[in-house]
């Protein structure tokens, strides 16, 4: 089973709305983390916002907001007020901090990506 | 921030030969060095993890005999793609976990390098 999965190959927004790019994960790990990154097309990835299993709020950075809902597994990024320059690829990553094991703590797996384009 | 560095940004080589990758955390030690695989319109896939001091963690399906990582120092990993084909011709990437006492200022994410891009003929 996918660890972590994002349904939306592509999604579309008017500039200065809000747009919510869906991330569902899958572990049975009680502790991890959930990342989303923006990797615009110069492939540098960039950190947007991070939200902890035990976190008692939703995380949120400026404009992006992490809908995070721990019973339906869900850790959807809430991008307000889109800007042009929001166009990329965007990415759902999971951390678990149990079941990782070892020397590989740590790590990060990927969901497939959204390529988000913003319209004028 | 914390800054990761890696070198070359690009290369271009014939099939057959070797292609060294390094990896550079700037202004922090990171004893757990991770590199990515990433095709393109694809997602990032994890190779290995790179251990300071001892080897690397490969992942199911990753040949170690081909991608040779080395991790010498604490600021420092390479990857090495031995004997290039075209099919390794990817988009790879590296980040480092930032493990000192403070700097972490994200809770434990992790630092990634700009990527280096891999054309092989």
């Amino acid at each position: 089973a996918q660890k972590i999965t994002q349904t939306q190959p592509g999604m579309f927004v008017q500039e200065k709305e809000a747009v919510t790019l869906d991330c569902t994960y899958d572990t049975s790990d009680p502790s991890y983390g959930l990342f989303w990154y923006k990797q615009p097309s110069s492939g540098e990835m960039i950190f947007l916002i991070y939200q902890g299993s035990y976190d008692q709020q939703n995380a949120t950075e400026g404009r992006y907001s992490l809908n995070f809902q721990k019973a339906r597994k869900s850790a959807n990024l809430v991008i307000s007020a889109s800007q042009l320059g929001d166009s990329a690829m965007y990415f759902c990553a999971m951390r678990e901090d149990h079941n990782a094991g070892g020397t590989s703590y740590g790590k990060l797996t990927f969901g497939q990506g959204t390529i988000l384009t913003v319209h004028p | 921030g914390a800054v990761v560095s890696q070198h070359p940004s690009w290369v271009i080589c014939k099939s057959g030969t070797s292609v060294k990758i390094e990896c550079r955390s700037l202004d922090f030690q990171a004893t757990t060095m991770f590199w990515y695989r990433q095709f393109p319109k694809q997602s990032l896939m994890l190779m290995a993890t790179s251990n300071e001091g001892s080897k690397a963690t490969y992942e199911q399906g990753v040949e170690k005999d081909k991608f040779l990582i080395n991790h010498a120092s604490l600021t420092l990993s390479t990857l090495t793609v031995t004997s290039a084909h075209p099919e390794d011709s990817s988009f790879y990437i590296c980040s480092a976990r930032d493990e000192s006492s403070g700097r972490d200022f994200i809770r434990e994410t992790q630092y990634f390098g700009p990527g280096t891009r891999l054309l092989v003929l």
